[in-house]
């Protein structure tokens, strides 16, 4: 079974300042895709980023950027230039690629607060 | 394009009454996931259909919960009897499709179930 950890259950940055929020994952698969996804008070699921596993470029989205290290299982979202309107909770996800089921696996979160 | 529609926003019950919820996907949708998210935890999956048909209900408590497809369309997810540990937010979520190619996954707002 496919398993997601994040290990800090809350960060905190200061306003245009970098942060860094760390998941790591344990699957037998080799091909998958890894997904940050924001949840802020109104608890609307938003999609951040997205990074499939055979790809080597790590995935960035404007401000988003991923660190994907395959070998150590290791998929961190680095946030630049961090505004009031990051703060919310943050979810690693996994999804195998192929197969019948398309489910995501989600770690337990992290609350990000953004310092004004 | 009208987002998933999820109602109600807010239940709140005594244990061992039944609640339902609520589900309206993305028009032209085919997947839906029924996801459950306790406090301070990540979305667990429930259920998934493909159309009308269940994909994964391997984490649904069939013993109290049920769910269906009418159409291949709405959805909704009902427990009966209810427990103090069914309190959680209950999510779902559509997309085109199931199938090896990457279809992003669409979550609604959520509904807050309370188990007094």
């Amino acid at each position: 079974a496919q398993t997601v950890t994040q290990s800090q259950p809350e960060m905190s940055v200061q306003e245009a300042e970098t942060v860094t929020l760390s998941c790591t994952y344990d699957t037998s698969e080799s091909d998958y895709y890894l997904f940050w996804y924001k949840q802020p008070p109104s608890r609307q699921m938003i999609l951040v980023i997205r990074q499939e596993a055979y790809k080597q470029q790590n995935a960035t989205e404007n401000r988003f950027s991923v660190n994907f290290q395959k070998a150590a299982k290791s998929f961190s979202l680095k946030i630049s230039d961090s505004q009031l309107g990051d703060a919310a909770m943050y979810f690693c996800a996994y999804r195998r690629r192929d197969g019948a089921n398309s489910k995501l696996t989600f770690g337990k979160g992290i609350t990000l607060s953004v310092r004004p | 394009e009208a987002g998933v529609a999820q109602s109600p926003r807010y239940k709140i019950i005594e244990k061992r009454q039944s609640v339902a919820f609520w589900c309206n996907p993305i028009s032209g949708h085919a997947t839906l996931y029924w996801y459950q998210q306790i406090l301070g935890q990540g979305p667990k999956l429930l259920i998934q259909f493909q159309n009308n048909g269940v994909v994964d209900d391997s984490q649904l408590p069939k013993d109290r919960f049920s769910a269906e497809r009418l159409k291949g369309v709405d959805s909704t997810l009902k427990i009966q009897p209810a427990k103090l540990e069914d309190s959680a937010v209950y999510l779902c979520a559509s997309s085109l499709d199931r199938t090896n190619y990457y279809w992003e996954q669409f979550f609604g707002p959520g509904t807050r179930l309370t188990v007094l």
